[in-house]
């Protein structure tokens, strides 16, 4: 059974610029969870979608926004790219969106000079 | 406000010795702890979970321990080797349609032969 595939791996930007990152999760799973991991602040909730709707968001500003499609494929978009968006990204699937088991990804490196 | 702490930030383990990693809580909502394994470059990958109503579950060589009362949780790795170096994670997730996964700072484990 494939695994939470993310794409791209690697992607450097410049500031003021926008990036779509893209999350496939484990076949037959509907939630998707995304997650911002950096050295200081560690890993830090974005926010969670199931079935298409999203049902959870954390404490990032409104220019991280996502999605996610009937197939239970998601994005995140970052508008307006700041030096400090500079993180690995990660994707999470689970089969449901509470107290299941959750998969990560091998995450989105992005640079943003 | 961070929610979930763990400690030590780093721990250096004789190989074939005990490594141990604590977490505490303080939200009382939460109903299930995971810890995850992370190795450079990778996302983080699922080691072990518990649900508050045991006291201890274990894995092969990977041991959680709960203490309610104490709200506090443990993750004892026997017999460590040099293939266990890597940052561990604890996490918390809250029962309810709040169902984010709260992770500590992380612990870098380091094995030595």
């Amino acid at each position: 059974k494939a695994g939470v595939t993310q794409t791209p791996r690697y992607l450097i930007k410049t500031r003021g610029q926008q990036v779509t990152l893209s999350c496939s999760p484990i076949s037959g799973h509907r939630s998707v969870s995304w997650y911002q991991q950096t050295p200081g602040q560690g890993l830090q909730f974005l926010f969670e979608y199931f079935s298409e709707t999203q049902r959870n968001k954390g404490n990032f500003p409104g220019r991280f926004s996502g999605r996610q499609f009937s197939n239970s494929r998601s994005e995140m978009n970052v508008s307006t790219l700041e030096l400090g968006d500079s993180a690995l990204y990660l994707c999470a699937s689970s089969s449901l969106p509470v107290n299941t088991e959750a998969f990560f990804g091998q995450g989105t490196r992005l640079t943003v000079v | 406000q961070q929610q979930v702490k763990q400690s030590p930030q780093s721990l250096i383990v004789q190989k074939g010795g005990i490594s141990i990693i604590n977490c505490a809580y303080e939200n009382t909502a939460f109903d299930y702890f995971p810890w995850y394994q992370q190795f450079p470059g990778k996302g983080p990958a699922l080691l072990i979970a518990i649900r508050p109503d045991v006291s201890e579950k274990k894995e092969g060589r990977f041991t959680i321990s709960f203490n309610k009362s104490a709200k506090q949780f443990s993750l004892h790795i026997m017999d460590s080797q040099p293939g266990d170096s890597a940052t561990y994670f604890c996490a918390a997730r809250s029962r309810g349609s709040q169902g984010n996964l709260i992770f500590g700072k992380g612990t870098k484990l380091s094995v030595k032969p």
